[in-house]
């Protein structure tokens, strides 16, 4: 168990609707991150928070939007869903601000499994 | 640019030891970190290596060149339960993103 926890667990919706997925980091950790995978595919970044900021983008699509809370927590919005964000959503925390030294390593939750149908 | 290259695939026997490459270009370099992914699970974590040298950590060794920008997963004594994609990843004081490697993905073959 990493200490990341993500909601729900899994998640069926359909095209053009909006969802909301939540993350809790580990306690103490400061950095939120948010990544896609979809099947057999590659990690993709989306988007880092620092300690309520936003610290770096990656991919992320306009239509999908983010933000970390006075608690830490992290929700990642995706509205006008299509069949091809279909993919596992995971959520990492760290210590630190990102990639540079121990501290940033990351920590990763379940993840959330969207299905757009 | 920066760029994380790491094979796609790679196949070994029960027991057997397999050491999975990965090389970088990243400006600012500092830090590498190396993850397991099971299929349809979250990657954990397995070494960071931020000096030249072998780090030793039970049946996984990592190993860093910073001069060569390459690093290997050195895996011993493998099992069925290693079977998995395993994600190099590189650190930069440049920015603040991990660049991650496509992956490699690790089949045990009994």
């Amino acid at each position: 168990d990493s200490g990341v926890t993500q909601t729900p667990k899994h998640l069926i919706t359909a095209t053009g609707q909006r969802v909301t997925l939540r993350c809790s980091p580990r306690s103490g950790d400061l950095s939120v991150y948010w990544y896609q995978q979809s099947l057999d595919q590659g990690l993709q970044f989306l988007i880092q928070y620092y300690n309520g900021e936003e610290r770096a983008k990656g991919n992320i699509l306009e239509r999908f939007s983010a933000q970390q809370f006075p608690d830490l927590h992290s929700e990642l919005n995706l509205s006008s869903l299509e069949l091809g964000d279909s993919a596992l959503y995971f959520c990492a925390s760290s210590a630190g601000l990102a990639g540079a030294t121990s501290t940033d390593t990351q920590y990763f939750g379940p993840g959330t499994r969207l299905t757009v149908l | 640019g920066q760029n994380i290259d790491q094979p796609t695939e790679m196949t070994a026997t029960e027991g057997a030891i397999v050491q999975i490459n990965c090389t970088y270009q990243t400006s600012g370099f500092n830090g590498l970190f190396w993850y397991q992914q099971h299929a349809g699970e979250a990657p954990t974590f397995l070494s960071y290596n931020v000096l030249d040298g072998l780090e030793e950590k039970g049946r996984f060794s990592s190993f860093l060149s910073r001069s060569k920008g390459y690093s290997y997963l050195l895996l011993k004594e493998l099992q069925m339960k290693d079977s998995a994609s395993y994600l190099c990843a590189g650190g930069s004081d440049s920015n603040y993103q991990l660049i991650w490697g496509a992956g490699t993905k690790l089949i045990i073959k009994p």
